[in-house]
């Protein structure tokens, strides 16, 4: 079946860390790969995405890249802000049908 | 307006009351989800409209009775909902197979 795994949190960093948030999955086919982010009160925004092999999806500052011999599509950014304090989701998209992990709380310290 | 809109934020309901949560998306998406999300849990898919059909039920308790009028706007019908349903309600839209899903802000719901 199609499931994603992803890293536990809570992440706790310093301002301009490096962050990493693995995540692996499990999929039929060929899925598509997302990154989903969750501020609080609030609902998911698209992140970034990949949908093929050796893609690499990016968006505001933070990158993954769709790994199908590992089966695994990480997020990282080089320079947190505090401002990216947030829950973050991995996610796999079959057709309809789309996957999420449980999500990783990230807080950045100043 | 635009996006996914969700109502109301916030809802504080007994076990016999009867309640609606509404979703309205301005998106001209053709598929339409509701999702669950409670604590420590990954995020649940309820049900499905694509083009105004219902394509996907995952087991949901009949407490629990969706409705799709048309393509921009979703409704959830709660009845006699029992304690453990208290969670975050996520309507969601997408253009089709594969596109990325929209969310609103969800509803807030308690169950008391």
């Amino acid at each position: 079946g199609n499931s994603v795994t992803q890293m536990e949190g809570p992440v706790t960093l310093s301002e301009e860390a490096f962050l990493t948030i693995n995540c692996t999955y499990t999929a039929t086919g060929y899925p598509s790969l997302f990154w989903y982010v969750q501020y609080p009160g609030e609902g998911l925004q698209l992140l970034l995405k990949a949908t093929k092999a050796d893609d690499k999806g990016s968006n505001k500052g933070f990158e993954a890249t769709y790994r199908k011999e590992t089966t695994s599509f990480h997020l990282e950014k080089g320079s947190v802000q505090v401002s990216d304090s947030a829950v973050y989701f991995c996610a796999l998209s079959t057709g309809n049908q789309f996957y999420f992990g449980t999500g990783t709380s990230l807080t950045v310290i100043p | 307006e635009t996006g996914v809109t969700q109502t109301p934020r916030h809802l504080v309901m007994g076990m016999t009351n009867k309640k609606s949560l509404k979703c309205e998306q301005h998106l001209g998406h053709n598929a339409m989800y509701w999702y669950k999300q409670s604590a420590k849990k990954p995020l649940e898919l309820m049900f499905v409209y694509s083009l105004e059909e219902r394509v996907e039920n995952n087991s949901v308790p009949s407490r629990f009775s969706p409705e799709c009028p048309n393509s921009s706007h979703l409704f959830l019908h709660l009845h006699t909902l029992q304690p453990e349903d208290s969670a975050l309600y996520l309507c969601a839209s997408s253009q089709g197979r594969e596109s990325p899903l929209h969310f609103g802000n969800g509803t807030r719901l308690t169950v008391t």
